[in-house]
């Protein structure tokens, strides 16, 4: 069956260091990826989306890169900040023929002033 | 400014009794979605809609229906033959397709 996962510990990281986080996926090969963050008692909040096609992509301190190969997604933040603590969701189309994104379960951020 | 309105905030529902959650959208978007959300889980799809008058199932649709009468609107109604309501509500729109969604603030709903 497809998968998604996410790293379910908890990446507790200093201030201004690079915080890395994980979604590997099985099985399918989808045509795009997205990335949210989300807050306790919110609702999730896009920030990027990159493409099969697409090694990298940027904004502001965010990079994330897809690797099709190893069926990888990662979701850098560079100089990070204690307002940076959050859950890290990411979500894919699985390729089942559903029109609608299949979420991991997400990995919680927690930046250390 | 465009987005998504969930209400209400929060909801308590009998055992027995349905419930309806509103999301409403001002964003013109085709796309409307309703996902589940369990205390440290990830979300679930329970139903999705492209176009107005027609919707899919998703993982989880059992004891769940909705409706999509509006492009504006995308109701859900958690039914008595829904077990295990409690949960945290999200509703969410995008336009065109595999553009980021937009998610609504949430219904935390409760059985009391």
């Amino acid at each position: 069956s497809q998968k998604i996962e996410q790293n379910s510990e908890a990446l507790n990281i200093q201030e201004g260091k690079t915080a890395t986080l994980t979604c590997n996926y099985t099985n399918y090969s989808p045509a795009y990826l997205q990335w949210y963050r989300q807050d306790p008692g919110r609702g999730p909040v896009f920030l990027l989306l990159i493409r099969e096609n697409e090694k990298e992509k940027r904004k502001e301190r965010l990079k994330v890169t897809f690797d099709t190969t190893l069926k990888q997604s990662l979701f850098h933040i560079t100089a990070s900040q204690p307002a940076d603590s959050a859950t890290y969701l990411c979500a894919l189309d699985m390729g089942t023929g559903r029109r609608a994104l299949t979420f991991g379960s997400g990995t919680r951020l927690q930046v250390q002033p | 400014d465009g987005g998504i309105t969930q209400s209400p905030k929060y909801l308590f529902r009998k055992e027995g009794q349905n419930v309806t959650l509103s999301c409403e959208q001002n964003l013109n978007h085709d796309a409307m979605y309703w996902y589940r959300q369990d205390p440290g889980q990830g979300l679930r799809l329970i139903y999705y809609s492209q176009i107005v008058n027609d919707f899919q199932k998703g993982d989880i649709a059992e004891g769940y229906s909705v409706s999509r009468e509006k492009k504006e609107s995308f109701p859900l109604t958690v039914t008595s033959a829904q077990k295990n309501p409690t949960a945290f509500y999200l509703c969410a729109s995008t336009y065109p397709e595999g553009a980021g969604y937009t998610f609504g603030s949430g219904t935390r709903l409760t059985v009391v």
